[in-house]
């Protein structure tokens, strides 16, 4: 079964430019996680999806970060406009939940340089 | 803000020593979770405890939850050059989280010289 898959896997932007992340989770997971990890730093949550609603935002950067997860699929991360902070590994992880706790697989990320 | 203190951030020791990697908190979790993430991969799940004291082991690993469930332990022994990678505890929970979301240390970088 493919696991988690995340495109691009590198990306190198200039500051200002928009970029975008793409996110495949296990075919089932219901509930799909964006992370942002910082070098030498453990994954932050960003957003949490149960199906299609985003029930957890509250670490989301809502003035230049976006998400959508269509269909409750495959996901989205924008930044727009990024900034030299925003360099960092984009994490992408599913679960299956039902009730209590779905174990998290993640994806590879995609490693953002801004310039 | 990391609510999740892991010691050390950084240990390198020959193959067959055995080691500890400590993961605190002031904030009481409902569960813990132990990751290991490689270079370009993404964290791993280990184990997962959840009852105060308790202790699993996953061949040569050993995880221990505190008994007030604000702290882990991790102990290697005899470890292999493939026991090289960053180690992640993270707790469900706690006081900054929701009942659901995951908060993760910052991590231990061990390497295991041949």
């Amino acid at each position: 079964e493919a696991g988690v898959v995340q495109s691009p896997r590198y990306k190198i932007i200039e500051k200002k430019q928009p970029v975008a992340f793409w996110c495949n989770p296990i075919s089932g997971h219901n509930t799909l996680y964006w992370y942002r990890q910082n070098l030498g730093q453990g994954p932050e949550l960003l957003i949490r999806y149960e199906n299609e609603e985003a029930v957890d935002d509250s670490q989301l950067p809502k003035d230049r970060f976006s998400a959508e997860r269509l269909k409750g699929v495959d996901s989205t991360l924008k930044i727009q406009p990024a900034e030299l902070g925003d360099s960092a590994v984009y994490l992408c992880a599913s679960s299956f939940r039902q009730a209590g706790w779905g174990t998290q697989y993640f994806g590879p990320g995609t490693r953002l340089t801004v310039l | 803000t990391q609510l999740l203190e892991q010691s050390p951030q950084f240990l390198s020791i020959q193959e067959g020593e055995n080691l500890t990697v400590y993961c605190n908190s002031s904030s009481v979790f409902s569960s813990l979770q132990w990751y290991r993430q490689e270079p370009g991969e993404g964290p791993v799940l280990l184990v997962t405890v959840v009852t105060g004291g308790e202790v699993k082991k996953l061949k040569r690993l050993t995880f221990q939850f505190g008994d007030a469930r604000k702290d882990s332990s991790l102990h290697i022994t005899a470890a292999q050059p493939g026991d090289t990678g960053l180690y992640l505890c993270a707790g469900e929970g706690g006081a900054s989280g929701s009942a659901r979301q995951l908060t993760f240390g910052s991590g231990t970088q061990l390497t295991v010289l041949p």
